[in-house]
Order: C-alpha cells, then sequence, then structure tokens
C-alpha cells in the first residue's frame, strides 16, 4: 500500500528564506507526482505536475524534484513572501491507477 | 465564477441525520472525486466516477454513497451521520486521468459537523 509522508509538518521562516520541503513515498512504482497548496477555507490549487520520467519541473520561484527509485521529491521555494503561507501537500499517482494518495502536508509560515 | 462549486460550505446536524453535499462543476471534465480531510491524515479518496454510468469506490466508502446525476453534478450522501464523520470534504474534477498530464481541480471544500 502506498504511503507517503511529508517532513516537516510545520516550518516557520523568516521573508526572503528559500527553503525546502520534503515528501517521501514508499512504492517506487508511480505515474507522477503532484506538489499542491491548500489555503484556510479555501480548496487545492495545483502548482506542479512532474511526471515519473522527469526529474523536475519549476514554476516561478517553485522547483520540484522528483527521484522515483528512492521514493524523494522536494519543493524549492525561492525567496520566499508572506504570500506563500500555505499548506502544501504532495501527492502521488500510481501505476495503472486513477488515485491521487496524498501526504499529510506541511504548513508553512513565512513571517515580514 | 468558481470552476467547481460545493455546497453547502458549512453544516452542523445531528448523530443519525441523512446528509447530502453537492458538487457542480462547469469545466466539462468527465471525472469526479470526493475526498475527506482530517486533521493529521491528509486527503482520503471517499468515491470517484469517471463518466454518469461509472462509480467507484474509493479508499473509504463506508457510511457514504454517491450519485453522478450529470456530467456536470456528483453528490456524496451520508445516509445516517455519525460523529466521526465529522471532516473537511472536497470535490474534485479531472479531465482525464491523473495516470496522464492532467491535474485534479478541487472545490473550496464543505466543513461537516456531526454531533
Amino acid at each position: 500500500k502506498q504511503e507517503v509522508t511529508q517532513i516537516p509538518a510545520a516550518l516557520s521562516v523568516p521573508e526572503g528564506e528559500n527553503l525546502v520541503l520534503n515528501c517521501s513515498f514508499t512504492d517506487s512504482a508511480i505515474y507522477n507526482l503532484q506538489w499542491f497548496r491548500q489555503d484556510p477555507g479555501k480548496g487545492l490549487t495545483s502548482l506542479l505536475l512532474i511526471q515519473s520520467s522527469q526529474r523536475e519541473q519549476t514554476s516561478g520561484r517553485l522547483n520540484a524534484s522528483l527521484d522515483k527509485s528512492s521514493g524523494r521529491s522536494t519543493l524549492y521555494i525561492a525567496a520566499s513572501q508572506p504570500g506563500d503561507s500555505a499548506t502544501y501537500l504532495c501527492a502521488v499517482t500510481g501505476n495503472n491507477t486513477d488515485k491521487l494518495i496524498f501526504g499529510t502536508g506541511t504548513r508553512l509560515q513565512v513571517f515580514p | 465564477d468558481a470552476d467547481v462549486t460545493q455546497t453547502p460550505r458549512n453544516r452542523i446536524t445531528k448523530t443519525g441525520k441523512r446528509i447530502m453535499l453537492e458538487c457542480s462543476q462547469t469545466k466539462g471534465h468527465d471525472r469526479m472525486y470526493w475526498y475527506r480531510q482530517d486533521p493529521g491524515l491528509g486527503l482520503q479518496l471517499i468515491y470517484y466516477s469517471f463518466d454518469v454510468k461509472d462509480i467507484n469506490k474509493g479508499e473509504i466508502s463506508d457510511g457514504y454513497s454517491v450519485s453522478r446525476q450529470a456530467q456536470a453534478k456528483f453528490s456524496l450522501s451520508l445516509e445516517s451521520a455519525i460523529p466521526n464523520q465529522t471532516a473537511l470534504y472536497f470535490c474534485a474534477t479531472s479531465d482525464t486521468g491523473t495516470g496522464g498530464t492532467d491535474t485534479q481541480y478541487f472545490g473550496p471544500g464543505t466543513r461537516l459537523t456531526v454531533l
């Protein structure tokens, strides 16, 4: 059974710092991995999707990497801003399945 | 206007009551999903539907039922609500399978409290 773990569970940093969020999964037979952002009282917004054949994806200040063989992904946020404060979730899709398996999330606070 | 809407946004009910949560989408997607989120547990899949005639159980379907009334509408019912069904419920849609390049698009969530 696929299990997805995110470390740390919570992170508080000053504005301007570069930071890394970690995601690990137990079954490397994945089709893709996604990073989502969740704001309080709102749904999830997809940030980046990495296919299993890809190593990384970039969008603005965000860069997500994938090491499928070791079951790890990282989300790198450059020059963090208070508006980046949210919960970040990673999720994997297994081969031959249409189901997303979510991690428990990292709650990020960026203070001025 | 939001592409995926959920009603109600908040609901407080009592044990034993029947509750229906509704989801509508304007994205024209075939696939729709219901998840619940509990603190510290992430999102868990309850039911999903690949088209109007296709309904599938997810990880935690016990105590829930669904109805796909149309391509754009997917409802989740709790036949007899119990307190451990207190959670945040999300609906999501996708165009093709998430095994491809399409992500899932989420509604704003319904916060359900069962007393």
